[in-house]
């Protein structure tokens, strides 16, 4: 069994669409997040959630909404998708707020 | 801003070689942890340092945490080709819901 598993694992779309990544994990793990990784692979934490609870709300367009219906579970819809959206989405999870993370396989997002 | 900068962005060995890639930050670490990413991979987690001038092993990766715990590095002795990756390391940062920062990557690459 994966223990961080994401949906889909790959997205081509066009400018203008809107589109989600699912997020499962089974670790029983607290908190969970949603990190981007562009390009150049630098990691920039998105979104952090604590028992269904948002913790950490980053510097993101208000086109992107996390939203996560229980503690296993957190999904992002992404609206109005533009060129520069195009990155891979990581999901992630941790036992505590400051422990180490679990990651999932990514979603790499091209928008065309 | 980025709270840790990470040298080199890029390394390149030969097998055998030895690698140390360094993290550096002008502000008080609580604590480091280091990941690695295989190409086409997701960062998994390696380890976890919180005292000043900590040192851990784990075979042939040597990590440290300066006594300032402003710095931090990881070395590889004797690469092998299962080396290649980026390796990121990453501060968490309590007051801040836990976050964890990411700095930029070292990206290895090994010539058999």
């Amino acid at each position: 069994d994966t223990a961080v598993s994401q949906t889909p694992k790959y997205l081509v779309t066009q400018m203008g669409n809107d589109k989600s990544i699912k997020c499962e994990q089974n670790l029983g793990h607290d908190t969970m997040y949603w990190y981007k990784q562009d390009s150049k692979k630098f990691l920039k934490i998105m979104f952090s959630y604590n028992n269904k609870e948002l913790i950490i709300n980053e510097t993101v367009p208000n086109r992107f909404s996390p939203k996560s219906p229980d503690k296993a579970h957190l999904n992002l819809h992404i609206n109005s998708l533009e060129l520069g959206d195009s990155a891979v989405y990581f999901c992630a999870s941790s036992p505590t707020r400051t422990g180490e993370l679990f990651f999932g396989e990514g979603s790499r997002l091209t928008v065309l | 801003g980025q709270q840790v900068m990470q040298i080199p962005q890029y390394q390149h060995v030969q097998e055998g070689e030895d690698f140390t890639t360094y993290c550096n930050s002008s502000t008080t670490l609580s604590n480091i942890q280091w990941y690695k990413q295989r190409p086409g991979g997701h960062p998994v987690f390696l380890i976890q340092l919180v005292k000043s001038g900590e040192v851990k092993k784990q075979k042939r990766l040597t990590f440290q945490f300066g006594e300032a715990k402003k710095n931090s590095s990881l070395h590889i002795t004797a690469t092998q080709t299962t080396d290649v990756g980026t390796y990121f390391c990453a501060e968490s940062i309590y007051n801040q819901g836990g976050k964890l920062i990411f700095g930029q990557g070292t990206e290895l690459s090994v010539k058999p």
